[in-house]
């Protein structure tokens, strides 16, 4: 199994809403992203965990709530989010923890209205 | 720091050829390519680790100039289906995350 999983694939919440960005690795990498993608951007990497801590938080706000529940499962928990918020989500996974190789999961189109 | 990559778009006709380049300022551990088309996931086409390596993928190849800290991708007699953006990723030998490049926009047309 070579998949990352996310769901949902599309969410559209409004600015105070709360809800969650789910993802799941069946590969035993040990280590998993988060990444925002902009339209005709390359993906600008948000968190690192690795071996299920989080060891990179690339200064992104604190309405972004990430959680590694176990080695397969990574969340992220938005709340009060902003329009300028909307984008591509993708949650990554690779067996080595600076991001080489990684498997790219499919993304959450978010919209924030 | 993020690599550059030229050029930022191109537009080719099935069965054309077509260059991709990525240029770091840093020092580079290893060069990775990806390609994402419209909606999808980026997808890892290959990694290339010492200088003067070449690899192959199909019709897809590329090769790493670790002296300059330049990578190119080639893509030989191209098909509808390479149509989709390049990313460069750069590892640089010590410490920092992959980085990605700007991006190039394939377009392959019939």
């Amino acid at each position: 199994d070579t998949e990352v999983t996310q769901t949902p694939k599309h969410l559209v919440m409004g600015m105070t809403n709360k809800k969650s960005l789910k993802c799941e690795q069946h590969m035993g990498h040990r280590a998993m992203y988060w990444y925002k993608q902009k339209a005709k951007k390359p993906p600008e990497l948000m968190f690192v965990y690795s071996y299920e801590k989080l060891s990179i938080n690339e200064s992104v706000p604190s309405r972004f709530s990430p959680e590694c529940p176990n080695s397969s499962l990574l969340n992220l928990h938005l709340h009060a989010l902003q329009p300028e918020d909307s984008a591509l989500y993708l949650c990554a996974s690779s067996q080595g923890i600076r991001g080489a190789e990684a498997f790219f999961g499919q993304g959450t189109r978010l919209t924030v209205v | 720091q993020q690599p550059v990559q030229s050029p930022q778009a191109v537009i080719l006709r099935e069965g054309e050829d077509a260059v991709i380049n990525c240029s770091s300022s840093k020092a580079l551990y290893s060069v990775h390519w990806y390609r994402q088309k419209h909606g999808e996931a980026p997808i890892f086409l290959m990694i290339l680790l010492k200088g003067g390596e070449q690899k192959g993928h199909d019709k897809i190849s590329a090769s790493f100039n670790e002296k300059k800290q330049q990578s190119s991708l080639y893509l030989t007699a191209s098909q509808l289906s390479y149509s989709g953006t390049y990313f460069c990723g750069t590892l640089p030998h010590a410490g920092n995350m992959l980085t990605f490049g700007g991006g190039t926009r394939l377009m392959v047309k019939p």
